[in-house]
């Protein structure tokens, strides 16, 4: 299995710093994917990193607000700009060994944050 | 979009005995995969069932899945306290889209 690595765990923010997640994956991952959870809710899709180029970002999120980048094919970046109490939520960097969905997406122990 | 709606939204079993989570979802798909999430962690992959497919086994999991009806259940056997965790269903999209769509899972409790 694909091994993924995220930090931080989790911090504790102040409303408007902001705080950018890293996530490394091994040689086997080619896609890899940022979500968010809010509390008790389920994963929604932030946006794909891509490698070298404007990540693709799902609606309802802008690049000014969560700006990630992928250098290269193994590390991303994901940033929670001017964060408010409404950014609290749990922040996953996930990856696929491939493009297609039958292929199971692996993830990142995730990044809790809890802005004040 | 479509997305997959889990029942129950929470669960609380002996152990020992069988868990069922049932997903439902809203439009066609390629395959149906089901995740498990410890403590609000990172997910981990449990199975994946195709569409094509009826009924999946691994180890204690069995997985159902009806198209006409647009339903899955995953069905836990035997269960242990271990087995403690939130179970999410997600889905793809049939014309080709890359990305899966999670369902708002069940929060299942085993207690010893």
């Amino acid at each position: 299995s694909a091994v993924i690595s995220q930090k931080p765990s989790r911090d504790i923010c102040q409303r408007g710093t902001s705080l950018t997640i890293q996530c490394q994956v091994d040689s086997q991952v080619t896609m890899m994917f940022w979500y968010r959870q809010q509390p008790g809710q389920s994963l929604t899709l932030i946006a794909t990193a891509n490698q070298g180029s404007e990540a693709t970002y799902e609606s309802g999120f802008v690049i000014d607000k969560f700006p990630i980048s992928r250098p290269n094919l193994t590390f991303s970046t994901l940033t929670v700009s001017n964060m408010s109490p409404e950014d609290s939520s749990i922040y996953l960097c996930s990856g696929r060994r491939g493009g297609a969905t039958n292929e199971k997406l692996f993830f990142g122990s995730g990044t809790q944050l809890s802005v004040l | 979009s479509q997305q997959g709606e889990e029942d129950p939204q929470a669960l609380s079993i002996q152990e020992g005995e069988n868990a069922t989570m049932n997903c439902s979802y809203k439009t066609s798909i390629n395959n149906l995969q089901w995740y498990r999430q410890n403590s609000g962690r990172g997910l981990v992959h449990l199975i994946l069932i195709r569409s094509n497919e009826r009924e999946k086994h691994s180890g204690r999991l069995r997985v159902t899945l009806d198209t006409s009806k647009k339903s899955s259940s995953l069905l836990i056997t035997a269960s242990r306290a271990a087995d403690t965790a939130s179970y999410f269903c997600a889905t793809d999209g049939w014309a080709g889209s890359y990305q899966l769509t999670f369902g708002k899972g069940t929060k299942l409790s085993v207690i010893p």
